[in-house]
């Protein structure tokens, strides 16, 4: 089982820029979640899918940040523009079924200067 | 709404028992998780306890839950260095899937 894969791992970029963060969740997991690690705000939930539909988005922050499944494997976070307070590390994390523990992934450490 | 309350830090001397504890506002919790995150890395599941327990055991690992006080609790016998981490307690809202979690309470051992 390779767990849930998240890349890039780091990424630097500049304000005003797009940034796509991507996520593999554990085959056979039905259920997909995005969260955002902060010192100031601590672990927040951005958005979550089941079965690759997204159920609640109301973590996301603002119209800059979206986030798609389009199949059971694979999924995208993506912020435009990007801006400084953006930075964060961003966890994707998987379930088997309703009721079944969280598995994340290493996360994706974001840099916006 | 849901809320799941930590302290930051705790400090244990090697080989004592940390005991980290949590506190949670949804009555009608089904789930409640603790997590280990270790720097650089990504949250892993230690253990969980469904709220028709009050009690787990898992080697040096105990949870305690107190459904009446909504208050949660992880202790971890013959505290090592290697258990120095950042300690999250999670709770799944029945209503639905997600998992709200706490601030974390981050351990560190002293010799």
């Amino acid at each position: 089982d390779a767990g849930v894969i998240q890349s890039p791992r780091h990424e630097v970029t500049e304000m005003g820029q797009e940034v796509t963060l991507r996520c593999k969740p554990i085959s056979g997991h039905n259920s997909l979640f995005w969260y955002r690690q902060t010192m100031m705000r601590g672990l927040e939930l951005l958005i979550y899918f089941n079965n690759n539909v997204p159920i609640d988005d109301s973590g996301m922050p603002e119209d800059r940040f979206s986030a798609k499944m389009p199949n059971a494997s694979f999924s995208t976070l993506k912020i435009q523009p990007s801006e400084p307070r953006d930075s964060a590390v961003y966890f994707c994390a998987s379930i088997l079924k309703q009721g079944s523990p969280l598995h994340f992934g290493n996360g994706t450490r974001l840099t916006v200067t | 709404g849901e809320d799941v309350e930590q302290s930051l830090f705790l400090s244990v001397r090697e080989g004592d028992s940390s005991v980290i504890n949590c506190t949670y506002t949804d009555s009608s919790s089904t789930y409640l998780y603790w997590y280990k995150q270790e720097p650089g890395a990504g949250l892993q599941l230690l253990t969980y306890i469904f709220s028709n327990m009050d009690m787990k055991q898992d080697q040096r690992l105990t949870v305690l839950l107190n459904k009446k006080d909504k208050h949660l609790s992880l202790r971890i016998a013959d505290t090592q260095t290697g258990d120095s981490a950042i300690y999250f307690c999670a709770e799944r809202a029945s209503s639905a899937s997600k998992i709200i979690f706490g601030s974390g309470t981050r351990l560190s051992i002293r010799p």
